[in-house]
């Protein structure tokens, strides 16, 4: 069972198109991290959120934590086929622990 | 400034053998963590070393083993493989100060066991 759930698995779009991806989970986080993650390499860090209801913005991507700091959401704007990548939330806890989302798998088709 | 490095970059092993994985951290970082990456799992916590101690250590058999040596460049050992142990492993390093937890990861080891 995942400690974090994330959603959708999967989604392709065509380019162009807007998305939003969820990270979820009942446990409360000290901090919470996004990477985007390609074929052969590793995860590489994308933002860091730390204040719940904290909102930051990446160029055309849009990353929210919630008030309660249990989940968190990415937002992408125009994606386009560089986008594409498997998206991993991971959650810090209060016992330092890093606990990952399964993922979601993200294609965009020029 | 150079990011993590990890060794080898592939690997094939048979059951029963044993295998040492390398990681180089980031220049200044004393934080290493190990995690294993299948498809039907994802990325797993395996164990984090900072300043030569194990700090954390995921839900793994005690065939999964690490050190961490004093320049913070770290080792996982694995001991009579399983089918199962093939997976891409990965390194993080952080710098591990101030309130957020920050991981670089390297490029990983992907490891077949057949």
């Amino acid at each position: 069972t995942q400690l974090l759930e994330q959603s959708p698995q999967f989604l392709s779009i065509q380019e162009g198109e807007n998305l939003t991806v969820y990270c979820n989970s009942s446990s409360v986080f000290s901090s919470l991290q996004w990477y985007r993650q390609e074929p052969g390499e590793g995860p590489v860090l994308l933002v860091t959120v730390v204040t719940g209801g904290e909102v930051k913005k990446l160029k055309r991507l849009t990353f929210q934590f919630g008030d309660a700091r249990k989940d968190s959401s990415l937002h992408i704007t125009a994606a386009q086929p560089g986008d594409t990548g498997l998206y991993l939330c991971a959650g810090e806890g209060w016992d330092n622990d890093m606990r990952f989302g399964a993922g979601t798998r993200l294609t965009v088709k020029p | 400034k150079a990011g993590v490095t990890q060794t080898p970059r592939y690997l094939i092993k048979t059951r029963g053998q044993q295998v040492t994985l390398s990681c180089s951290p980031i220049s200044g970082h004393r934080s290493v963590s190990w995690y294993q990456q299948t498809p039907g799992q994802g990325l797993q916590f395996l164990f984090e070393y900072f300043s030569e101690t194990q700090r954390n250590k995921g839900n793994f058999p005690g065939r999964f083993s690490g050190r961490q040596f004093s320049n913070s460049r770290s080792e996982m050992n694995v001991s009579t493989l399983e089918l199962g142990d093939s997976a891409l492993y990965l390194c993080a390093s952080s710098l591990r100060q101030g309130g957020t937890y920050e991981q670089y990861f390297g490029p990983g080891t992907r490891l077949t066991v057949t």
